[in-house]
């Protein structure tokens, strides 16, 4: 059975970084794009980022583009979210996903909070 | 990279059909076949039940289906079960490896 493991989330005050880790298992990790996808308390799903198969072309949404970077180890078989100068609004569940145009795979997700 | 809409809510009686629509651009739903379609129960994981708007991953029951029409996806749930009582989110790519998500509707089973 697939699983992807995220770790990482916690209480961060605003202006401060967090580094998000999920670790796949089960999963041929180094063939699929990886996704990031986080959930506001109480609000729908929102897509964050996304990287390719061998980590050469990531992709942001507008609100974290400059502060967020994705990155991938396929030897370690383990995504990233390095995340930076987080404001309240970054505050959500964030899940680790995998597969290319849709979102197959899901990990159970890790809360950032981020007070205001 | 506005949120597609979607109905915030709806609700069907068991055994009847419910159709939950989602509307893009043509940037977005109306260029790609590229839509999605997730279920959440609450505290879970969203789950895939509809991927390329209209298939369905392996062991998904054939009572969701999904469809589109310009702009605007579609997802049909017939012969309603209790069970299928949760939030169903749709999904769009929009181009330039990015994606959009529809703001959820919640579906109540009477």
């Amino acid at each position: 059975e697939v699983q992807l493991v995220e770790s990482g989330g916690g209480l961060v005050q605003p202006g401060g970084s967090l580094r998000l880790s999920c670790a796949a298992s089960e999963f041929t990790f180094s063939i699929y794009w990886m996704h990031w996808v986080r959930q506001a308390p109480g609000k729908g799903l929102v897509w964050v980022s996304r990287i390719n198969v061998d980590g050469s072309f990531t992709n942001y949404a507008d609100s974290v583009r400059g502060r967020f970077t994705i990155s991938r180890d396929n030897a370690k078989n383990t995504l990233y979210l390095q995340m930076n100068s987080l404001r309240a609004e970054d505050t959500a569940v964030y899940y680790c996903v995998g597969s290319g145009y849709y979102f197959d795979y899901w990990g159970q997700g890790t809360v950032v909070t981020v007070p205001s | 990279q506005s949120a597609l809409t979607q109905p915030a809510s709806v609700s069907g009686s068991p055994g009847q059909s419910i159709t939950i629509s989602c509307t893009g651009a043509s940037s977005d739903v109306g260029a790609y076949k590229y839509v999605s379609w997730y279920q959440q129960h609450p505290g879970k994981v969203p789950k895939l039940m509809i991927y390329d708007v209209s298939n369905r991953p392996s062991g998904i029951s054939d009572r969701f289906s999904g469809s589109k029409s310009g702009n605007t996806a579609s997802l049909t749930i017939s012969g309603l079960q209790a069970e299928d009582e949760a939030d169903y989110y749709c999904c769009s790519y929009t181009g330039s490896s990015t994606w959009v998500f529809g703001g959820g509707t919640k579906l109540t089973v009477l």
